[in-house]
């Protein structure tokens, strides 16, 4: 099985821009879930999307939204962007909710000038 | 809601054993244990329900306490694959897991 697949894996963008990440889960998952990694934060949860609803949300702004597709596959939106969304945007595949094993993508490096 | 991991840092020696604490404040679930190593995608271990059981793989394993909300990690005799930061996750039945901030274990011959 094709592993999580994650599009970009950088990104470069200036502060003000908008940013669309994507992410392909395991074929079969049906649980797409997203977090930022950053070196002071550590991994913070974004939010989790289960056959096209988003389940639940993380404490982020409103600027970070997301969506699933009736393919499982997954989109991240970060509008407005400032310097401190510059971090790691870890995709977590999973056949469903709950106990479930979160396989990770690579992540996409975000970096905001 | 993100849990608390203690030590933040542990350096041992191959053939050492650590040990690795993450607590909640909140009723847990379910705790997940991940390892990233440097530039890599953070990787499961193993996940743990509610009902205070432990699990083993191989020379890595953990238990949950669900009376106190505690999970530990226990790596014994390490290697120097173990090196890397591991992180625990919990879920409080919401339907989303939250980590803690790291663990950055180094093993060194």
């Amino acid at each position: 099985k094709a592993g999580v697949t994650q599009t970009p894996r950088y990104l470069i963008k200036t502060r003000g821009q908008q940013v669309t990440l994507s992410c392909s889960p395991i074929s079969g998952h049906r649980s797409v879930s997203w977090y930022q990694q950053t070196p002071g934060q550590g991994l913070q949860f974004l939010f989790e999307y289960f056959s096209e609803t988003q389940r639940n949300k993380g404490n982020f702004p409103g600027r970070f939204s997301g969506r699933q597709f009736s393919n499982s596959r997954s989109e991240m939106n970060v509008s407005t962007l400032e310097l401190g969304d510059s971090a790691l945007y870890l995709c977590g595949s999973s056949s469903g909710p709950y106990t479930d094993t979160r396989y990770f993508g690579p992540g996409t490096r975000l970096t905001v000038l | 809601q993100q849990p608390v991991q203690s030590p933040q840092a542990v350096i041992l020696r191959e053939g050492e054993d650590a040990v690795i604490n993450c607590s909640s404040s909140k009723a847990l679930y379910s705790v997940h244990w991940y390892r990233q190593k440097h530039g890599e995608a953070p990787v499961f271990l193993m996940i743990l329900l509610k009902g205070g059981e432990q699990k083993g793989h191989e020379k890595i394993s953990a238990s949950f306490n669900e009376k106190k909300q505690q999970s530990s990690l226990y790596l014994t005799a390490s290697q120097l694959s173990y090196s890397g930061t591991y992180f625990c996750g919990t879920e409080a039945g919401a339907n989303n897991l939250f980590f803690g901030t790291g663990t950055r274990l180094t093993v060194i011959p």
